[in-house]
């Protein structure tokens, strides 16, 4: 089954980008109607949608975050990647990469949920 | 922007006890409201999408129900891996997913 495995440095200092990366394995990135998306949840709170993304490379971003925040997908390698630029204490959190499933609710509009994640894995922006 | 707010923010339980979850959307969503359940440590696991559907291999003691803004999430008999931290999630103003802030179930 198709597993997604979040990597990138630990630690970021202010100002600088968070660059992380989601390997996805089990399955092709481009098969099937699915998004690939980015999540977060700074320690002890709770969950942030930060953007997704369609293998056509079509992005949607929290717009909270939409001036910092840049989605990308590499087929070739089965990726996708999250960069964050200008950081601060505040973007310390554990980040997530998720798929996306959408399925019909009518003619014209979908279903969307989260049906497979990965573990998450933990960014301090720090000096 | 839609906010999601979920109720009790804590609940105390005892295995076997049937519980529920609020979860309330700030303006209608119709029936697009997801459940998930985090464990500590732990990435979130779908339980419920389309508000009532049941994720394929999600035990039947989960249940999801509610249209518009007010949703519930029911587990018929508490077993003692339920014990964790549930959250509601609005997928119909794409491309913001909000979440509720979480509910955490402990045992009593």
């Amino acid at each position: 089954q198709v597993q997604l495995q979040e990597s990138g440095p630990g630690l970021v200092k202010p100002s600088q980008t968070l660059s992380l990366t989601c390997t996805v394995s089990g399955g092709s990135i481009s098969s099937g109607s699915y998004y690939w998306s980015w999540i977060r949840q700074p320690a002890g709170k709770g969950l942030e949608w930060i953007g997704r993304i369609y293998t056509s490379g079509s992005t949607n971003y929290n717009p909270s975050l939409k001036s910092r925040v840049t989605i990308s997908v590499d087929t070739s390698k089965n990726q996708f990647s999250l960069k964050l630029s200008s950081v601060t204490a505040a973007d310390t959190a554990v980040y997530y990469c998720a798929r996306v499933r959408q399925v019909p609710a009518d003619d014209y509009y979908y279903y969307y949920y989260m049906d497979v994640w990965g573990k998450g894995t933990t960014v301090t922006v720090s000096s | 922007d839609i906010q999601m707010t979920q109720s009790p923010s804590s609940l105390s339980a005892s295995v076997g006890d049937r519980v529920t979850i609020t979860c309330r959307a700030s303006q209608s969503i119709s029936s697009y409201l997801n459940w998930y359940q985090q464990k500590p440590g732990k990435a979130p696991k779908l339980l419920i999408y389309a508000a009532s559907s049941l994720q394929s291999g999600v035990p039947s003691r989960f249940s999801g129900s509610g249209s518009g803004t007010d949703f519930t999430l029911t587990i018929s008999s508490l077993q003692p891996e339920d014990f964790a931290t549930y959250y509601c999630q609005q997928s119909y103003s794409t491309p913001r997913y909000s979440f509720g802030q979480g509910t955490k179930l402990e045992i009593k």
